[in-house]
Parts: C-alpha cells; structure tokens; sequence
C-alpha cells in the first residue's frame, strides 16, 4: 500500500501565478481534505472533497479551489499567489462510510515557495 | 467552533527523562481528540486517539493521553523519550458528528538532549 502521495515535492512560483497541487489518496479511501501548513504554524483546513464535490470549507478566499476525481485523487489550485501562500501543504485522505468518521491519513506534503 | 491550545511551544528534555506535553480545547459540542506527530520533512503520523470510553489512550512509540473532560484537556506523556522523539507534535479536535474537518494546535517542538 502506497499511502497518500503528493505531487510535486517541492514547488517555487513568484507572485501572481498560479498553481496545481495533486493528491492521490490511500488504497480503499474516497475522501480528500487539504490543510495549509505555515512556517512555525499547526495545519490549517482548507477545503474537503467527497463524491467529487466540496463538501467542508474553512477560511480560505475563493483563490482557492479543488477538485476530485472519480478515482478519488485530488487537485489543490491557487490563483493569483501572494507571497503570504507560501506553506507546506498537506493532502490527508480517509473513508467516511455512512458518512460517519474515518482516521485521515496524511501524506508528505508539497513545498509551496512564493518569490 | 472548536480551538486548540498548546501550552508549550518548546519543550527540551534529556534522554530517558520522562516528558508530557499539554494540550486544552474548546468546544460547545463533543469532540473526538487526536495527537499527531511531524518529523523534520514529512506528513503527519497519527501517534493515538480519543473517541469515547476510557479516558486513557495508549498510542505507538510508547506515548499515552489522557482526556479530561472537566478539565478540557487532553495531555500527551511519555514515560522515558529517547532521542527519535525528536519532533514537533500537534494536538487537534474534530466535531464528534458530522464533518472530518480537523483543527489543530501551534504544535509543540520537543527536543531531546543527550
């Protein structure tokens, strides 16, 4: 069982451009979360996906958006990066039968640097 | 909403030294209660869980937490640490029904000297 994986590892960008960020969940899983993780800083949620919709949000602008794949895997964008974008960021998956819980599993993340 | 607080930002310990490091929470409903772990460069590992029955939670690498609930708490202790504890730790909350969404703490950063 591979985990979660994440792609690319690391990633500069300058500001202004944008972004995609890739996920592909845990064997068995069929749903995505994504955090933001800042230097010195606990995970942030960002937004959750399950049955190719948005189901949770946190407090992120609309720059951010996501999008799931009918194979589960995920995609993270970010439009128009501020330097303030800069983070790890962390895809965890999990499966929510019934809609009850499931542990997420994290994967290594991807190194977002904004120039 | 739910929020989380480390107490500790760092906490140094040496080798064998037994070491607990605090965690509160707050929140207007039931919660289910997590530790996790970062190593230098990775993801987070889950180190143990609370989601209901004995307060006690044992987890991997000889750590256990303890849930207070009068006291809001969730405290995570180890015995004897040895210097591959190296790392930061985080404490996070979910709402005990309903959406997966975690919310974490600062974190702290335990360094183990020999």
């Amino acid at each position: 069982d591979a985990g979660v994986t994440q792609s690319p590892t690391h990633l500069i960008k300058t500001r202004g451009q944008q972004v995609t960020l890739r996920c592909s969940p845990k064997s068995g899983h069929d749903t995505v979360s994504w955090y933001q993780q800042a230097l010195g800083q606990g995970p942030q949620f960002i937004f959750q996906y399950y049955e190719e919709e948005e189901r949770q949000r946190g407090n992120f602008p609309d720059r951010f958006s996501g999008h799931q794949f009918p194979n589960y895997s995920s995609e993270l964008n970010v439009n128009a990066l501020l330097l303030g974008d800069s983070a790890l960021y962390l895809c965890a998956s999990s499966w929510a039968p019934s809609g009850g819980w499931g542990e997420q599993f994290f994967g290594p993340g991807t190194r977002l640097t904004v120039l | 909403a739910q929020s989380v607080t480390q107490l500790d930002s760092q906490v140094p310990v040496f080798e064998e030294a037994p070491v607990e490091l605090r965690c509160n929470y707050s929140s207007s409903v039931s919660v289910y209660l997590f530790w996790y772990v970062q190593y230098p460069n990775q993801g987070l590992q889950l180190l143990l869980k609370y989601l209901s029955g004995s307060t006690l939670v044992k987890g991997i690498n000889g750590f256990e937490a303890e849930f207070n609930k009068s006291q809001t708490s969730f405290h995570l202790r180890k015995p004897s640490v040895h210097i591959s504890d190296t790392a930061e730790y985080f404490c996070a909350v979910r709402r005990g029904q309903g959406a997966q969404k975690l919310v974490f703490g600062q974190g702290t950063r335990l360094t183990i000297n020999p």
